[in-house]
């Protein structure tokens, strides 16, 4: 159980350019959704927390204009990420949790999305 | 805040144990401990409330020492899929939030 998928796994696209990271929840609501960033061999840095039907809530220094978050349904978030640049390279990974449940604090991870831009 | 980590990086044979610290300046809520190996998505292995429990996973416990901002990982008889690179995860309130330390590299060798 408490499995997240993310799509793409991989995508590589032009400067400019906008792409868009599905992560789903497969078996569980997910009534919180969290999008993180990881640089190679870093942590994870977290971005935003997004409630489903809610804005997104984003961490300092992130643009929220740049990393567009949405959490339309209990079991699916996006990011797209706008004009995409060379410095938007990274590792980009979603997880879930049920606020409703008794397991509440546990984040159930995607694999991640790597983005290369060109 | 970040909580901090150490060691940075491990290296045992199979069949021994390490441990993993995580330390924090602020006042926790609960601990989350994750593993990731490369190119995959973090696992999780066990979460922690404040009251100084401690947990198991396999062969994998942890406590918490929440009057020091403290926990540690263990790692007892090691295994090779044991090898990944172990985060911790700090919340300092109930809703949900997570800040990761920068990770512990463990490798497990024959």
């Amino acid at each position: 159980g408490a499995v997240v998928s993310q799509h793409p796994s991989r995508v590589i696209c032009k400067s400019g350019t906008s792409v868009k990271i599905e992560c789903r929840s497969l078996d569980f609501q997910a009534t919180t959704m969290f999008w993180y960033r990881q640089f190679p061999k870093q942590s994870l840095m977290l971005m935003a927390t997004s409630n489903e039907g809610s804005k997104a809530t984003y961490e300092q220094g992130v643009e929220k204009d740049k990393f567009l978050i949405n959490h339309a349904s209990l079991t699916l978030s996006t990011l797209t990420v706008t004009s995409a640049h060379p410095e938007d390279s990274s590792f980009y990974i979603c997880s879930a949790s049920d606020r409703s449940s008794p397991l509440k604090n546990i984040q159930y991870f995607g694999a991640g999305t790597r983005l290369s831009v060109l | 805040q970040q909580p901090v980590q150490s060691p940075q990086a491990v290296i045992l044979r199979e069949g021994e144990d390490a441990v993993i610290n995580c330390s924090s300046s602020k006042a926790l809520y609960s601990v989350h401990w994750y593993r990731q190996k490369h190119g995959e998505a973090p696992v999780f292995l066990m979460i922690l409330l404040k009251g100084g429990e401690q947990k198991g996973h396999e062969k994998i416990s942890a406590s918490f020492n929440e009057k020091k901002q403290q926990s540690s990982l263990y790692l007892t008889a090691s295994q090779l899929s044991y090898s990944g690179t172990y985060f911790c995860g700090t919340e300092t309130d109930s809703w949900g939030k997570l800040q990761f330390g920068a990770g512990t590299q463990v490798v497990v060798t024959p």
